[in-house]
């Protein structure tokens, strides 16, 4: 069983909708909750991270851990055309902890 | 502007043949990775640095070597480059402060035939 299990879609919404897009783990040591967004044919890019459990809201993202629960969320209010693109969800340890464990990565298609 | 630049885009290289893909990075970064990215397996991790001359281990090793002769720099070297290695290549590197985030290169499609 892999540390971090992620849906591959892929994922085809109608422009505007709300997006959710989830990671389970199980590992209960991971502390810091991470989504990466990677368009075609680009290397990934951070888009959110969260410490612990909680919610952290970014614009039209909502970034949700429970750990209780060992899974995380993105949502995506009023989705974009330009929202088209992988998200990886990644995790850590702690702070300091160099090496990241990744999910293998949703793709997501927002049509206009 | 932050960067992480690979030397190559595209890579097609003759089974058996030596490999070197390069990496640099501009922000003085301590930590340096290599990951190997194919569809369904999501990124795995290679090998990575922490200083010049140190080197870690990921979770794919084999097959792979790394250098890191200077702090900017990572190299991923494949000694013989075998068919089940075609893959998408990724180079990363992060701080301190905020190891977590991680700045990705455009990455390298390596093709062995």
């Amino acid at each position: 069983q892999k540390e971090v299990e992620q849906d591959p879609g892929p994922l085809s919404v109608p422009e505007g909708a709300i997006v959710s897009l989830n990671c389970t783990y199980s590992n209960s040591a991971f502390q810091y909750f991470m989504w990466y967004r990677q368009y075609s044919r680009k290397g990934p890019e951070l888009l959110m991270y969260t410490y612990s459990s909680g919610n952290k809201e970014d614009g039209r993202f909502t970034a949700q851990v429970d750990k209780s629960s060992k899974y995380i969320s993105l949502f995506i209010r009023d989705s974009q055309p330009s929202d088209s693109a992988t998200y990886l969800c990644a995790m850590c340890g702690s702070g300091s902890a160099r090496q990241l464990t990744f999910g293998s990565g949703t793709q997501l298609t927002v049509l206009p | 502007d932050v960067k992480v630049t690979q030397s190559s885009r595209y890579l097609v290289k003759r089974t058996g043949e030596k490999v070197f893909l390069e990496c640099v990075q501009d922000m003085d970064h301590e930590n340096m990775f290599w990951y190997r990215q194919d569809p369904g397996l999501g990124l795995r991790l290679i090998y990575f640095s922490y200083d010049v001359k140190m080197k870690e281990k990921g979770d794919i090793p084999e097959g792979y070597s790394v250098s890191r002769e200077k702090k900017e720099r990572f190299s991923l070297i494949l000694e013989s480059a075998s068919t089940n290695q075609t893959s998408m290549y990724l180079c990363a590197s992060s701080g301190p402060p905020a190891v977590y985030e991680q700045y990705f290169g455009p990455g390298t499609r390596l093709t062995v035939t």
